[in-house]
């Protein structure tokens, strides 16, 4: 499976700032996601980027508070805005894999702790 | 929208015996159902997985059973060991957008 990379790994921040999450990976993919794990919760989706059009957001989940990027078929960034001791969450990407089809391989995701 | 229960959410279990997760959707166009394992500040590791047009699959120690009519999938884990300690979480997926289940955390007792 292809080698994900995420940074930054952690981080601390202050409310009303932002954060851009980044994703590396080291082979092309079409499809790129970005989910939320929230302390001792499960994963939910935020939205799906794709290269070249607008990412698709879940229910729930806004461009304004989750603005995403995904500028070629191996990177993509996600910024938390503005935000909130809410938003103290593991943020993850994951990617499709090699085959193809729904198999999707998650980065190590970024640990963020909002003050 | 799909919504996945997971029972139970905690399961102690004693080494060497088996271990089983079930898993209901409620969404007949999701085809897709795979199972990952998280051990503690680690990311989701895919164990084993299934398509909607096979009922079984098995990997070793590692099983899931699916039924669609019924729209419930299980995973079993045979002769538990420690390492087999971990939140373990199904899925269901419908047009590659993996639902989570709520998560499962097995402790293996030695």
């Amino acid at each position: 499976s292809a080698v994900i990379s995420q940074k930054p790994s952690r981080d601390i921040c202050q409310r009303g700032t932002s954060l851009t999450i980044q994703c590396q990976v080291d082979s092309q993919v079409t499809m790129m996601f970005w989910y939320r794990q929230q302390p001792g919760q499960s994963l939910t989706l935020i939205a799906t980027a794709n290269q070249g059009s607008e990412a698709t957001y879940e229910s729930g989940f806004v461009i304004d508070k989750f603005p995403i990027s995904r500028p070629n078929l191996t990177f993509s960034t996600l910024t938390v805005s503005n935000m909130s001791p809410e938003d103290s969450s593991i943020y993850l990407c994951s990617v499709e894999g090699a085959s193809g089809g729904e198999t999707q391989y998650f980065g190590p995701g970024t640990r963020l702790l909002v003050l | 929208g799909e919504n996945v229960e997971q029972h139970p959410s905690t399961l102690s279990v004693q080494e060497g015996d088996s271990a089983v997760i079930k898993c209901t959707y409620s969404d007949s166009a999701s085809n897709y159902f795979p199972w990952y394992k998280q051990e503690l500040g680690k990311r989701p590791q895919l164990i084993i997985d299934i398509r909607s047009n096979v009922g079984e699959k098995k990997d070793q120690r590692i099983a899931v059973t699916l039924n669609k009519t019924a729209k419930h999938f299980s995973l079993h884990i045979t002769e538990t060991q420690p390492e087999d300690s971990a939140v373990y979480f199904c899925a269901a997926s419908n047009d590659y957008k993996l639902s989570f289940g709520a998560g499962t955390t097995v402790t293996v007792r030695a």
